[in-house]
């Protein structure tokens, strides 16, 4: 059974550092892109960027380049999403996904808190 | 940036209503659409991919087609499990935008 896990909610300070994970199984790991999508309270998703573990390739949507550091380790199969300095507006739910072109399978999803 | 604009944003509808939710792109990507369910506290999950075609395991029911830049979902027959939020998405060129979304609530 192909599935993505992810790491468990994380309680954070403005300015802490994080990674979270999304780890894969069921499939070979290194033949799918994993993309990152971030969704706020009560709002919609938002793309945040993709990585091929194959190679390290690593793409980011406009909107959160430079904000946030994606990367995979294919030894583990596992992607990272992760943040130098969190802001309380990094706080949201973030999903990794299998794509397919479209994102075919979902982790269950990693909340992020940050509060002083 | 593509942008995607889904409307309505809340949808009324009772058990056996046929439901159209329509997703517009700001230039032409294709058939390169995907429609997905979320509910409350749980991940999206897709239904269909390449704008018309039915993710395996998904009710007929539902339904999707369109080119270009218009697109729909159709829900042919409501169900009490399909009220949910429901999202486009576009991935044409290693870009990747959701429209906004659109609620579908119990009338």
């Amino acid at each position: 059974e192909v599935q993505l896990v992810q790491s468990g909610a994380e309680v954070k300070k403005p300015g802490e550092s994080l990674k979270i994970s999304c780890q894969a199984s069921g499939y070979k790991f290194t033949g799918y892109w994993i993309g990152w999508v971030r969704q706020m309270p009560g709002q919609g998703l938002e793309w945040v960027g993709i990585v091929f573990p194959l190679d390290y390739d690593v793409r980011y949507s406009p909107s959160f380049e430079g904000q946030v550091t994606i990367s995979a380790d294919k030894s583990v199969s596992t992607a990272y999403l992760q943040w130098n300095s969190l802001k309380a507006s990094d706080s949201a739910t973030y999903y990794c996904a299998r794509l397919e072109g479209y994102m075919g399978v979902w982790g269950k999803g990693t909340t992020v808190i940050v509060s002083s | 940036d593509i942008q995607m604009t889904q409307s309505p944003s809340t949808l009324s509808a009772s058990v056996g209503d046929r439901v159209t939710i329509t997703c517009r792109a700001s230039q032409s990507i294709s058939d390169w659409l995907a429609w997905y369910q979320q509910k409350p506290g749980k991940a999206p999950k897709v239904l269909i991919y390449r704008a018309s075609i039915l993710i395996t395991g998904v009710p007929s029911r539902f339904s999707g087609s369109g080119s270009g830049t218009e697109f729909t979902l159709t829900i042919s027959s409501l169900q009490p499990d399909d009220f949910a939020t429901y999202y486009c998405q576009q991935y044409d060129n290693f870009l990747w935008t959701f429209g906004q979304g659109t609620k579908v609530e119990i009338k």
